[in-house]
């Protein structure tokens, strides 16, 4: 079975930082750009990020940028989203998602939830 | 920065048509994706490409795209359609823009 299985959510101070991990399992991720995508609960998906199947490329949303950085290890089949000077409004569930290049987003990771609180 | 926007709402009797509509400027230029999700579930992709399904969605999801307004139409509207629906464009500047999303009430 195709899976993305993401990890590394929590509590975390505003300030702080956190690695977020997405593994696929029976999935290649090397094949595919791989995005972020988070949810505060009850509300909407909002994009954070993309790298494409080499990592050479990054694309972040202005909210995110200069904060976060995505990146990949094809030998772990794995790829991260290295968050610092995380803030209140960071706080959500955060998806992985694969895409073929083609602009939509199949499949998803079930999510992994961050909370930034003191 | 580019704009979806969705009804908040959209309620059907079992059996009839949902038709939840997308609107952006000159989107049917691009090409608009939809998404279901179930309460506590991720995303599930359930139209590509304007109108496209990805396997193991039934037929009864259908999409349109022109002008101001893309729309995803499910047909024969069952009480597991019910859910939260999205859609996602993928912007000229490289960003990937959603929808505010439907909850769609059977």
């Amino acid at each position: 079975e195709v899976q993305l299985l993401e990890s590394g959510g929590g509590l975390v101070k505003p300030g702080g930082s956190l690695r977020l991990s997405c593994e696929g399992s029976g999935f290649t991720l090397s094949r595919y750009w791989m995005h972020w995508v988070r949810q505060v609960p009850g509300k909407g998906l909002i994009w954070v990020a993309r790298v494409n199947t080499d990592g050479s490329s990054t694309t972040y949303a202005d909210s995110v940028k200069g904060r976060f950085t995505i990146s990949r290890d094809s030998a772990k089949n794995t790829m991260y989203l290295q968050m610092n000077s995380l803030r209140v409004d960071d706080t959500a569930i955060y998806f992985c998602a694969s895409d073929r290049g083609t602009g939509w987003f199949d499949p998803w990771g079930q999510g992994t939830l961050v909370t930034v609180s003191s | 920065s580019y704009v979806l926007t969705q009804p908040p709402s959209v309620s059907v009797a079992p059996g009839q048509t949902a038709r939840i509509t997308c609107g952006g400027n000159n989107i049917g230029d691009k090409n608009v994706h939809w998404y279901r999700q179930r309460p506590g579930q991720a995303p599930v992709l359930v139209v590509y490409d304007d109108n496209d399904r990805p396997s193991g969605i039934p037929e009864r999801f259908s999409g349109s795209n022109s002008g101001n307004t893309a729309t995803l139409s499910i047909t024969r509207v069952e009480a597991g359609d019910e859910a939260d629906y999205y859609c996602q464009v993928w912007d000229v500047n490289g960003d990937h823009i959603f929808g505010s999303g439907t909850k769609v009430t059977v």
